[in-house]
């Protein structure tokens, strides 16, 4: 497997801005999770998806942050509209628990800048 | 609340020392503990897992511990090297046994030659 995969790796755009990121987990596994990471907070869960599902969506900052997950092999993380405080890495991860523990694989992030 | 904390947040050492780097954490019903490696501008790259039933694992270079009992976990690096520079991110299961991760705020580490 290729591991998770991310799109696009970089994305640069202009305030007020719709900004879609994607994610492709790992083949099987049923948690998807996104993450943000920025120097002040550091690394922050976003939202989780079990089967597909919403789980936790406590740590959407806004509104103005959306995500779905239309089937087991794609997610989408939207901003709309884009603020330049929203810039950050934004990190997508998928894991399969098993009854011993958990390993969570990450993509390689996109990096966002909303000038 | 669950929380994790990295001490020191960051470190500088000359190539060949032995060094630890520290992670703490609140709430001892832990299933998992993952070290992972953050190269400048890169993605995560996972280094250890540490189940709930061990106390150690060991990679290579690497060996990272888990104390339940006073929360807190070690990665210890053997003869450290200049590529080892990055930063280290120590994480905590944040919700029952899923993936879902509480990250520390990493210690950066820069081994000198």
């Amino acid at each position: 497997d290729a591991g998770v995969i991310q799109s696009p790796r970089h994305e640069v755009t202009e305030m007020g801005q719709e900004v879609t990121l994607r994610c492709k987990p790992i083949s099987g596994h049923d948690y998807l999770f996104w993450y943000r990471q920025t120097m002040m907070r550091g690394l922050e869960l976003l939202i989780y998806f079990n089967n597909n599902v919403p789980i936790d969506d406590s740590g959407m900052p806004e509104d103005r942050f959306s995500a779905k997950m239309p089937n087991a092999s794609f997610s989408t993380l939207k901003i709309q509209p884009s603020e330049p405080r929203d810039s950050a890495v934004y990190f997508c991860a998928s894991s399969f628990p098993t009854n011993m523990s958990t390993e969570a694989f990450f993509g390689q992030g996109t990096r966002l800048t909303v000038v | 609340k669950q929380e994790v904390t990295q001490i020191p947040a960051a470190l500088s050492v000359p190539e060949g020392e032995n060094l630890v780097l520290n992670c703490s954490f609140t709430d001892s019903a832990i299933y998992n503990l993952q070290w992972f490696r953050q190269d400048p501008g890169k993605g995560l790259t996972s280094l250890l897992l540490i189940q709930s039933s061990q106390r150690e694992q060991t990679s290579g270079r690497l060996n990272a511990s888990l104390d339940k009992s006073s929360g807190r976990s070690t990665l210890y690096i053997a003869a450290s090297q200049p590529g080892d520079s990055a930063t280290y991110l120590c994480a905590r299961d944040g919700s029952g046994n899923t993936g879902k991760l509480i990250f520390g705020q990493g210690t950066t580490l820069q081994v000198k030659p």
